[in-house]
């Protein structure tokens, strides 16, 4: 079954730190690039990193700062987001997601979603 | 960044019905246009890809049109199982945007 899984959220404090990882099974991990997605409770979807297949390219979304930064471990199989200095507008339910193409890091849109990690940041 | 504007933010209609939401991107995103559906507590699932693909398992009631700036999602007979929020997004440029989403309710 191809699919990918989340973990590592939970409640931190502000300007804490915390490293999400997203184990895919099922497929290739190495063929595909990867995103993070994320949405603030009751809110909308916003996008927040990519990573190519072989690490060589990536993109974060310029409102995070370079607080967030994404890399994969395609031996593993796991892609990570490590998220630090974390802030109150951070909370966020965290879903890491599949390139639907094989090989392609851009124009592409995503195929395959995990269930989520809910991270909270509050004192 | 590329805004991504949908229309409308709620739409009630029945069984049965045939509806039409709209995304309107800031700038040309070409055919670089994916639909997603969320239903309450789950991921997001691909609907459309290039603005006018189905993806391989979804009904073909869902369908999708349009280029450039204008786009829409079209449900030709809504089904029980079709009441969520619907999400539009651009992949014609980093960084990925998203619309502000269509809840889909009940009548």
């Amino acid at each position: 079954q191809v699919q990918v899984v989340e973990s590592g959220g939970g409640v931190v404090q502000p300007e804490t730190s915390l490293k999400l990882s997203c184990a895919a099974s099922g497929f290739t991990l190495s063929n595909y690039a990867m995103h993070w997605v994320r949405q603030a409770p009751g809110k909308g979807l916003e996008w927040v990193a990519v990573v190519s297949y072989g690490e060589r390219n990536k993109y974060h979304a310029e409102s995070l700062k370079g607080r967030f930064t994404i890399s994969r471990d395609n031996s593993k199989n796991i892609v990570f987001l490590q998220m630090n200095s974390l802030r109150p507008e951070d909370t966020a339910v965290y879903f890491c997601a599949r390139a639907r193409d094989f090989g392609a890091y851009s124009n592409d849109a995503f195929d395959i979603w995990g269930q989520g990690t809910l991270v909270t940041v509050s004192s | 960044d590329v805004q991504m504007t949908q229309s409308p933010s709620t739409l009630s209609a029945s069984i049965g019905d045939r509806v039409i939401i709209t995304c309107r991107a800031g700038q040309t995103i070409n055919k670089w246009l994916a639909w997603y559906q969320q239903k309450p507590g789950k991921p997001p699932n691909l609907l459309i890809y290039e603005a006018s693909n189905l993806q391989s398992g979804v009904p073909s009631r869902f369908s999708g049109s349009g280029t450039g700036t204008e786009f829409t999602l079209t449900i030709s007979s809504l089904q029980p199982e079709d009441f969520a929020t619907y999400y539009c997004q651009q992949y014609n440029s980093y960084p990925y945007t998203f619309g502000q989403g269509t809840k889909l309710e009940i009548k």
